[in-house]
């Protein structure tokens, strides 16, 4: 397995506090990504991030940021979260970003916004 | 826009009957086409790749073919255990802008086998 770590694995917390997810990863892959999943919508990527302070948007990125101090930590923040980013996050590593790379992903962190 | 299309689930078979879940695309340019599995409780697992047209993507009894001429990729296993009882994703990578690549999922197909 890909050695990829999310914490926390799951956080309940309330509307309108800031939350922060880490992804930290040991095998010092290039690119770093944050997706979320819901029902019916498969996965959607929030940011992405193609090297140290790197990064850039995704199809579903509003609410969100996110920084990449160095290589093996990606940190996702909600800077107010709402009841609409309830979901499970998984962070994701490729090693060159390519067509042909291959994605391994994380456990994901299960957020539940009161 | 890119996008994948997969048959909706859930789908529902018994031990050892073949499996197939169709996974249709759209994109520009030469995309690399993708199945990962998620078994309750986990992340995603990769289970097969093509990078280009007419490749066969296996692994652990499951294939895929790159179809160019009809945009699929569907997935099939000739006899399913419980143990595959999963949500089945097809996804594919292409170019979205630079040199960046975005990987592209379909809704996922939620598989039941039963003993």
């Amino acid at each position: 397995d890909a050695g990829i770590t999310q914490s926390p694995r799951h956080k309940v917390t309330e509307t309108g506090t800031p939350v922060t997810l880490r992804c930290h990863q040991t095998e010092n892959h290039r690119y770093m990504y944050w997706y979320r999943q819901d029902p019916g919508h498969g996965l959607r990527l929030i940011h992405y991030s193609y090297g140290v302070k790197d990064t850039d948007k995704g199809e579903v990125s509003d609410g969100y940021s996110v920084s990449r101090s160095k290589t093996e930590d990606f940190l996702l923040t909600l800077e107010s979260a709402t009841s609409s980013q309830t979901s499970v996050y998984f962070c994701a590593i490729s090693l060159f970003g390519g067509s042909t790379d291959t994605q391994y992903f994380g456990p994901g962190t299960r957020l539940t916004v009161l | 826009g890119n996008s994948v299309t997969q048959m909706e689930g859930p789908v529902t078979l018994s031990e050892e009957a073949f499996l197939t879940i169709n996974c249709t695309y759209t994109a520009t340019g030469y995309p690399s086409l993708f199945w990962y599995v998620q078994y309750p409780g986990e992340g995603l697992q990769l289970l097969l790749k093509a990078t280009k047209a007419d490749d066969k993507g296996s692994n652990k009894g499951f294939e895929a073919t790159y179809r160019k001429e009809t945009t699929s990729f569907h997935l099939e296993k000739g006899s399913v255990q419980v143990s595959d009882s999963a949500v089945y994703f097809c996804a594919l990578t292409a170019n979205s802008g630079g040199s960046n690549y975005k990987l592209t999922f379909g809704k996922g197909t939620l598989l039941t086998v039963n003993p």
